[in-house]
């Protein structure tokens, strides 16, 4: 356990629905990322935070994704209008300046 | 960052020594090489990084060549909970910024 927690561990959704995800960074950590990571590939980089403010947005991100962290501690991650191709483990990490981001279990997302 | 090129896939016998390898050939002066592993459904965790010189930790140790265009991560006495993706990662800023993972390394420990 590194001290990062990710809600729910599994979703199940239908195409079309929208879907929101939870990261709980460890507390004193003022950067949080989000990656996400299909089968047999590395983890992806989507978008990370620096306390509240978004520095950076993959391309990868596309608007039916939307990040927030709205007072510099937990973060969401929702999807409007999911697709199957949406289907993926989306992951969580935080850091405090330092050399490793400290990764949560991660949300494993199904869209059938 | 610098792109890394690692095997595809490794296997150890448990308890010997895993040496898994990493080509990092347009490295530059700033950049230092982290190595994570992500074990089967749970999320990468940090193991080792370094700059120019030979590093240790409980992990693992990390032998970067002199000219920095590789290096060497080695399992001392692998486990079977050694199994799992080791990912090289070559970054300036590590931590502070996002990682760019490749495809990793998938090693195998063996009874």
């Amino acid at each position: 356990d590194t001290g990062v927690s990710q809600n729910p561990r599994h979703k199940i959704t239908k195409r079309g629905q929208n879907v929101t995800f939870r990261c709980d960074p460890i507390s004193e950590h003022n950067r949080l990322y989000w990656y996400r990571q299909t089968l047999g590939q590395g983890p992806e980089f989507l978008t990370y935070f620096q306390n509240e403010a978004q520095l950076e947005k993959s391309r990868l991100l596309s608007d039916r994704f939307s990040a927030e962290r709205p007072k510099g501690s937990f973060s969401t991650l929702e999807i409007q209008r999911t697709e199957q191709g949406d289907s993926a483990m989306y992951l969580c990490a935080s850091s405090l300046q330092g050399y490793e981001q400290y990764f949560g279990p991660g949300t494993r997302l199904t869209v059938t | 960052d610098a792109k890394t090129t690692q095997p595809t896939s490794m296997d150890c016998a448990e308890g010997r020594a895993a040496n898994l390898p990493c080509n990092h050939s347009t490295i530059s002066g700033n950049e230092y090489v982290y190595w994570y592993r992500q074990i089967h459904s749970q999320g990468p965790q940090y193991i080792i990084h370094g700059l120019k010189n030979n590093e240790t930790n409980e992990m693992a140790s990390l032998i970067i060549t002199e000219d920095r265009k590789s290096s060497t991560l080695i399992l001392p006495h692998a486990t079977l909970r050694d199994t799992a993706v080791y990912y090289c990662i070559v970054s300036a800023s590590g931590g502070y910024n996002k990682l760019i993972f490749g495809a990793g390394t998938r090693l195998a420990v063996h009874p």
